[in-house]
């Protein structure tokens, strides 16, 4: 069984502080690491994805992956207010069976102005 | 404006009154997927295709079928709908097919269905 956990949440921030978002999951067979943001009524869209274990930044947002403890977190720096959404973790996979992505549940981000 | 494009957005039908839920994309995207979304579940696969009549099953594909006819659209189809298929889907598209890369997924606005 493929499972992705994170914390629902509600995580609170202040604005301006780094958010720190984390992520297990279950299979070592997962490959790559995707976060996706979904704001509340919208669609999900892709953030950035990791693959190699350590860091992976890409402006105010850092991946970072340890395969060995099977664990994925997203870091936010400088939050904003517009940063407050629901930040999906998501492991893909190959081989047997379904072919993508098994998603978290998300965990609901609140940065406080 | 590159997009993918769910119709109808939101859709009230009864038990076993079959429907389509259309998706488009106008990306010259090969691959598509068909996702749903509920409370305390997730993101959850249903079918994807990785071009032009090549299609196969998600996690969830019971209850659901899906035809690949034309590379820009990816019609979602509940012969029999049933309640337990109230929820809300999301087809998405990706321009790439490698094993990691088609994970970059873009979205359409989604399609909130309740089945009475």
């Amino acid at each position: 069984q493929k499972e992705v956990e994170q914390n629902s949440g509600p995580l609170s921030v202040p604005e301006g502080a780094i958010a720190s978002l984390n992520c297990t999951y279950s299979d070592r067979g997962s490959q790559s690491f995707f976060w996706y943001r979904q704001y509340s009524g919208k669609s999900p869209e892709l953030i950035m994805f990791i693959y190699s274990n350590g860091d992976k930044e890409d402006g105010r947002f850092t991946a970072q992956l340890n395969k060995a403890s099977q664990y994925v977190s997203l870091l936010i720096r400088d939050s904003q207010p517009s940063d407050s959404a629901t930040y999906l973790c998501a492991a893909s996979y190959s081989g047997g069976g379904a072919d993508g992505l098994t998603f978290g549940k998300g965990t609901h981000l609140i940065i406080q102005p | 404006e590159a997009q993918v494009t769910q119709n109808p957005r939101y859709l009230i039908t009864v038990t076993g009154k079959k429907l389509t839920v259309t998706c488009s994309q106008n990306m010259n995207h090969e691959y598509m997927s068909w996702y749903r979304q509920d409370p305390g579940l997730g993101l959850r696969q249903i079918y994807y295709s990785m071009n032009v009549e090549v299609t196969d099953k998600g996690d969830v594909p019971e209850g659901y079928k899906v035809s690949r006819k034309e590379k820009r659209n990816f019609p979602l189809i509940l012969e029999s709908p049933s309640p337990n298929q109230t929820s809300l889907y999301f087809c998405a598209s990706s321009p790439y097919t490698g094993v990691v890369a088609k994970n970059i997924q873009y979205f359409g606005a989604g399609t909130r269905l309740s089945v009475l």
